[in-house]
C-alpha cells in the first residue's frame, strides 16, 4: 500500500514533442505528490508538487494532472527539449510522516 | 530553493574500513534528514530518518549498526557505514527539510561510496 507505480520505464521523444509520465498509488493518507529530475551522478531536483486539492498545476512548461477518484497523477513535459533528458521521479507522502515514497523512475532521452 | 551540501561528492575506501558522508543544510535549519540509497538505474530506496537531538529511525531491513546515523545540529547529519564491503557501494544522497514546516525536501547532490 505503500509503493507508488511509475511508468513508462523509459521514453523516448523527439525534440518539441510532449513527454508524458504517470503514477498511481493505493495509500489513501497521500496528500503530497512532487515530481523530482535526476541527472546522471547529481541528487534529484523538485520540479513541481501538487496536493489533492486541486487537479491540475502548472509550472512553465510542467504540468501535473491529477485524479484523486482513480489515484492517478501524471508528469506532462511541453515542448520538451534535449536538456530535459534526465530521469524523473513522481514521489508521495503523507502529513505526519514526511517520508516520501519514490516511484520506479522514467528515463526520459530527447532526441533533437 | 534552499541549499543541502554533501561530502564527499565520491569516495572510494578499502573494504572493512569505516567512511562518514556529512549532509548539510546551508541556508535553513532542518529538524529531520533523511538518508537514501540509489543502485544504479534504480528508485531511491530510504534507509533512515534521522531527528535531531534524537535517535534515527531506521526502515525496515537497514541495519542499524552498519549504517550509524548522527543528527547533532540543526544543520548536520553524517551517515557513516561502518565495516564497509563491496557490496556497500552505491550512490549515497540525503534530503532535509525545513524545521519550520515546509513540505518541500532540499537533496543533497549525493555520495558515490565505492569499497574494494
Amino acid at each position: 500500500q505503500q509503493q507508488v507505480k511509475q511508468s513508462p520505464q523509459s521514453l523516448i521523444v523527439q525534440k518539441g514533442g510532449i513527454s508524458i509520465i504517470n503514477c498511481a498509488y493505493e495509500n489513501t493518507a497521500f496528500d503530497y505528490f512532487p515530481w523530482y529530475q535526476q541527472f546522471p551522478g547529481k541528487g534529484p531536483a523538485l520540479l513541481i508538487a501538487i496536493r489533492p486539492d486541486v487537479s491540475e498545476k502548472k509550472e512553465g512548461r510542467f504540468t501535473i494532472s491529477f485524479n484523486k477518484s482513480a489515484k492517478q497523477f501524471s508528469l506532462h513535459i511541453m515542448d520538451s527539449q534535449p536538456g530535459d533528458s534526465a530521469t524523473y521521479f513522481c514521489a508521495a507522502s503523507s502529513q505526519g510522516t514526511d517520508k516520501l515514497i519514490f516511484g520506479t523512475g522514467t528515463r526520459l532521452q530527447v532526441f533533437p | 530553493g534552499a541549499v543541502v551540501s554533501q561530502h564527499p561528492s565520491w569516495v572510494i575506501c578499502k573494504s572493512g574500513t569505516s567512511v562518514k558522508i556529512e549532509c548539510r543544510s546551508l541556508d535553513f535549519q532542518a529538524t529531520t534528514m533523511f538518508w537514501y540509497r540509489q543502485f544504479p538505474k534504480q528508485s531511491l530506496m530510504l534507509m533512515a530518518t534521522s531527528n535531531e537531538g534524537s535517535k534515527a529511525t531506521y526502515e525496515q531491513g537497514v541495519e542499524k549498526d552498519k549504517f550509524l546515523i548522527n543528527h547533532a545540529s540543526l544543520t548536520l547529519s553524517t551517515l557513516t557505514v561502518t565495516s564497509a564491503h563491496p557490496e556497500d557501494s552505491s550512490f549515497y544522497i540525503c534530503s532535509a527539510r525545513d524545521y519550520r514546516g515546509v513540505t518541500e525536501a532540499f537533496f543533497g547532490q549525493g555520495t558515490r561510496l565505492t569499497v574494494v
